[in-house]
């Protein structure tokens, strides 16, 4: 049974960046058919996709963010990252990492969710 | 890109069937047979419901149905129980190789 948690500070000070890291088990984050997502959700929002990445090291990502993202991975842990630079109060949200088939983008695993506040 | 539109909230009574629209465009919806729905309850993360737009994943009830025409795709739940009461968000793929949620849709059971 495959399984994602996400780690990293609960807070983070404006202008700052955000950094997360998500740790899968029960599968391998080098298969060929699955990219791995990082998911956020405002309070009380709906979701919106960040970005994904695919074990060779493309990425993709929400245009309305791109600028400000760096999704990373790293196969000897069977973990990826994200850092969101120049947070603001507008990236409070509960951060979710998801594995996403990667032919027919649908996300079948997630984590539990981190929740980070932006606020001095 | 612009979320996918779904209706803010629909309801209905234990037993009922109930439908949730996914409405997108060319590049997203009616491009692709990439719809997928997710379940979310309060406090937990989403659950994925139906995959390829008409595919449900194992364990999921064949309570759960969607389909798709054209930009717009759905979502309908039969026999609804209690249980399914929850938020349900829609997801499809892009034409730019990205991914694209609704903004969601609270179920009530009444």
């Amino acid at each position: 049974q495959v399984q994602l948690q996400e780690s990293g500070p609960g807070l983070v000070k404006p202008s700052q960046t955000l950094s997360l890291t998500c740790t899968v088990s029960g599968g391998s984050i080098s298969s060929g058919v699955y990219y791995w997502s990082w998911i956020r959700q405002h309070p009380g929002k709906g979701l919106e996709w960040i970005g994904y990445i695919y074990h060779s090291g493309n990425t993709y990502f929400n245009p309305s963010l791109k600028s400000r993202l760096t999704i990373s991975i790293d196969t000897s842990k069977n973990q990826f990252s994200l850092k969101v630079s120049s947070v603001t109060a507008a990236d409070t949200a509960v951060y979710y990492c998801a594995r996403c088939y990667g032919d027919h983008p649908y996300h079948d695993y997630w984590g539990q969710g981190s929740l980070v506040t932006v606020s001095s | 890109q612009s979320a996918l539109t779904q209706p803010a909230s629909v309801s209905g009574s234990p037993g009922q069937s109930i439908t949730i629209s996914c409405t997108g465009t060319i590049n997203d919806v009616g491009g692709y047979n990439y719809v997928s729905w997710y379940q979310q309850h309060p406090g937990k993360a989403p659950k994925l419901m139906i995959y390829d737009v008409t595919n449900r994943p194992s364990g999921v009830s064949n309570r759960f149905s969607g389909s798709k025409s054209g930009s717009t795709a759905s979502l309908t739940i039969s026999g609804l129980q209690a249980e399914d009461e929850a938020d349900y968000y829609c997801s499809s793929f892009t034409s730019s190789s990205n991914v694209v949620f609704g903004g969601g849709t609270s179920l009530t059971v009444l």
